[in-house]
């Protein structure tokens, strides 16, 4: 069964703070995303990532970047935390292009 | 003019009923077309996908898809209040690593 845990499902931290969140998959999959949900903005996906140290920016990646040093993981850095980052943060994986995504359970994030 | 476009709903329909929710996409050069639910403070659920002209159906659920009109919809059969959540559209275009685009979801009520 699919597989995708994201390290914290709460977190709470200051402006200012660099904030990392995490993603692993256990299904050896290539492409792994990053999307941020928000009430009446939907899903938007601020990076993916197709292979090993390879990422794309998506729609919304000003003030994050991302960091993927093995297949399985992914993760997602605010560099410098700030209030409207507050989010439902979804991390999601899929084996190739054509494929459904599977999301983790979501972090929400709160930064006061 | 938003790429997907679900109606916001709320729908609400009785319990047995059909449950019918829609979804149209701007680009002509999409291929795949997901389904996710997601209930309230969770993560998006995979139900269905779509890659060509029809129905699909699994259990209670039908996917149809219509690209020359540039539709997909869901419906679902003998709706049980365990059906009432959002549910999200989602659209592959032509672009590889599998990136989707979103719609901002249709809330269901299935109401006893």
């Amino acid at each position: 069964d699919v597989k995708v845990t994201q390290s914290s499902r709460y977190l709470v931290k200051r402006t200012g703070e660099k904030v990392f969140l995490e993603c692993v998959q256990d299904m050896d999959h290539e492409n792994m995303f990053w999307y941020r949900q928000d009430p009446g903005l939907g899903l938007r996906l601020i990076y993916f990532s197709y292979d090993v140290k390879m990422k794309e920016k998506g729609d919304i990646p000003e003030g994050y970047s991302v960091s993927r040093e093995k297949k399985e993981r992914f993760s997602l850095i605010l560099e410098s935390a700030s209030t409207n980052q507050t989010s439902m943060y979804l991390c999601a994986s899929t084996p190739s292009a054509n494929q459904p995504q599977h999301f983790g359970d979501g972090t929400r994030l709160s930064i006061l | 003019q938003k790429e997907v476009e679900q109606n916001s709903g709320p729908l609400s329909v009785p319990e047995g009923a059909i449950a019918s929710l829609n979804c149209t996409y701007s680009d002509r050069g999409s291929q795949s077309f997901f389904w996710y639910r997601q209930y309230s403070g969770k993560s998006p659920e995979l139900i269905m996908f779509i890659y060509s002209n029809g129905d699909k159906e699994d259990g209670r659920f039908t996917a149809q898809l219509n690209k020359a009109s540039q539709y997909v919809s869901l419906l679902i059969r003998d709706s049980q209040p365990s059906d009432s959540a959002t549910y999200l559209c989602a659209v592959k275009n032509g672009t590889s690593y599998g990136k989707l685009t979103f719609g901002q979801g249709t809330i269901l009520t299935v109401h006893p």
